[in-house]
C-alpha cells in the first residue's frame, strides 16, 4: 500500500527565501510527526499532530517555523526567511494513533539546502 | 525512555543471520522496544516492535531477553540490501511524549 510521501525530494533555495514542505500520511493514520536530521546526525523532532492539533510544538527551533494539518490529512511545514543552518533532511513520520505500541512509518524525505 | 547501548559497527556475511545486540538494563515494565533502520539517502524504515514475548515479521525477528534488559533484532538471511544503520529505541507509552529519539546505532555493513 501507499507509505508516506513527501514532496518536494529536493528543493534548494536561497537564504531569506520562505519555504513550504508537504507531507501526505498513511491514509486513516491520526498522528503525524516532523523531524530533521543535519548530515551525519541523529533525529531532531519537530512537532507532534494528534488529527489537525498539534499538542508538542516543542521541537519548532524559532518562529520562523510553522506547521499545519487539514483534513486529518495533508501536513505543510513552512520555514520562513530561511537561514543556511535550517539546510537539512526534514522528515515526517505518521502513525495508526499516538500510543507507544504504534508504530512511526516514515517518508523518503525533502533534502533543503540553502545557499 | 530508557537509553539503549548499541555496538557502533558489526559486519555480517551476506547469506548468514545478522544478530544486532541492544541493552536497555533501565527499561520499564510498560515501554516497548523497537528496532528501525536508516538505509542512506532514505528515511528510517520501521523494522519491528514488542513489549515482552518474542516477535517475528517478514523482516526480522525480535529476541526479548526475560528480564527485558536486553534484546537482539534477528536478520535471517542478509542481503547486501540490509547494509544500513539499526537504530534499538526504548519507547514509552506517554502522551505528550510521542517523539521518537535515536541514539548511533550500529551500522551494519553485509560482506558479498
Amino acid at each position: 500500500g501507499a507509505g508516506v510521501s513527501q514532496s518536494p525530494s529536493n528543493k534548494v533555495t536561497e537564504k531569506g527565501k520562505d519555504v513550504e514542505l508537504r507531507c501526505d500520511p498513511i491514509s486513516g493514520h491520526t498522528a503525524l510527526y516532523w523531524y530533521r536530521q543535519r548530515l551525519g546526525q541523529g533525529l531532531e523532532f519537530l512537532i507532534y499532530f494528534q488529527g489537525n492539533s498539534a499538542p508538542d510544538k516543542s521541537g519548532l527551533p524559532s518562529d520562523r517555523f510553522s506547521a499545519e494539518r487539514t483534513g486529518e490529512s495533508v501536513s505543510t511545514l513552512t520555514i520562513q526567511r530561511t537561514q543556511q543552518e535550517d539546510s537539512a533532511v526534514y522528515l515526517c513520520a505518521s502513525s495508526l494513533g499516538g500510543q507507544s505500541n504504534q508504530p512511526q512509518h516514515f517518508g523518503d524525505g525533502t533534502r533543503l539546502s540553502i545557499l | 525512555d530508557a537509553k539503549t547501548t548499541q555496538p557502533p559497527s558489526m559486519d555480517c556475511a551476506e547469506g548468514r543471520a545478522a544478530n544486532l545486540p541492544c541493552n536497555h538494563s533501565t527499561i520499564s515494565g510498560n515501554e516497548y522496544v523497537y528496532w528501525y533502520r536508516q538505509i542512506h539517502s532514505q528515511g528510517p524504515q520501521y523494522i519491528i516492535h514488542g513489549l515482552k514475548n518474542n516477535e517475528t515479521n517478514e523482516m526480522a525477528s525480535l529476541i526479548i531477553t526475560e528480564d527485558r534488559k536486553s534484546s537482539t533484532l534477528i536478520l535471517p538471511h542478509a542481503t547486501l540490501r540490509d547494509t544500513a544503520v539499526y537504530y534499538c529505541i526504548v519507547r514509552a507509552p506517554n502522551f505528550g511524549n510521542e517523539k521518537l529519539t535515536f541514539g548511533t546505532g550500529t551500522r551494519l555493513t553485509i560482506i558479498p
